[in-house]
């Protein structure tokens, strides 16, 4: 029923290891997003894929890597995990390229890092 | 994509109409403005999108002036629900015209108080 689903919700994990995030849409979306929003609440986008072809690749370190086996999902993998990585990691979706309608967010996973 | 400029914060009595204003002075004639809200750890929500003429939707009304350098965002009836952080943002339909991001700045916190 959910629209855009992530998995997990919540993440707890340490200094050094790697860990990946899930996201699935069902709307039939072409395009998915990664978004960042740190502890000062900025929303900043990581990466944009286009059926499954990258399209926006933001300066983000390297040990972040996205994964799109699918046009229904998109997957985020980082590695060496680090403090400054806790966040709350939001997947989006969207019809096209360009414009600003119609984005559908997930609830976001929030990820913390001790 | 053009920058905008929304107070920092705004409060509002349950019931009444919410005007969230949204300066936009450099925007072109191929952009929109876009409005998205995000409540307290959820993912942003699209609410209504606009060129130039005023647009209404179940969830609000966007007023942009003749000159489309400003534009008003109506909550008619506010709840305690409404409470969220209001993003105004602006840009072009399609790839041409702009980036394929949609960039969010730091918004409006609204708050409905009973």
């Amino acid at each position: 029923d959910t629209a855009v689903s992530q998995t997990p919700k919540y993440l707890v994990t340490q200094m050094g290891n790697d860990k990946s995030i899930k996201c699935e849409q069902n709307l039939g979306h072409d395009t998915m997003y990664w978004y960042k929003q740190d502890s000062k609440k900025f929303l900043k986008i990581m990466f944009s894929y286009n059926n499954k072809e990258l399209i926006i690749n933001e300066t983000v370190p390297n040990r972040f890597s996205p994964k799109s086996p699918d046009k229904a999902h998109l997957n985020l993998h980082i590695n060496s995990l680090e403090l400054g990585d806790s966040a709350v990691y939001f997947c989006a979706s969207s019809q096209g390229r360009g414009g600003g309608y119609g984005y559908t967010f997930g609830s976001g996973t929030r990820l913390t890092v001790v | 994509d053009a920058k905008t400029t929304q107070p920092t914060s705004m409060d509002c009595a349950e019931g009444r109409a919410a005007n969230l204003p949204c300066n936009h002075s450099t925007i072109s004639g191929n952009e929109y403005v876009y409005w998205y809200r995000q409540i307290h750890s959820q993912g942003p929500q699209y609410i209504i999108h606009g060129l130039k003429n005023n647009e209404t939707n179940e969830m609000a009304s966007l007023i942009i002036t003749e000159d489309r350098k400003s534009s008003t965002l109506i909550l008619p009836h506010a709840t305690l629900r409404d409470t969220a952080v209001y993003y105004c943002i602006v840009r072009a339909a399609g790839i041409q015209g702009g980036s394929e991001k949609l960039v969010f700045g730091k918004g409006t916190k609204l708050t409905v108080n009973p």
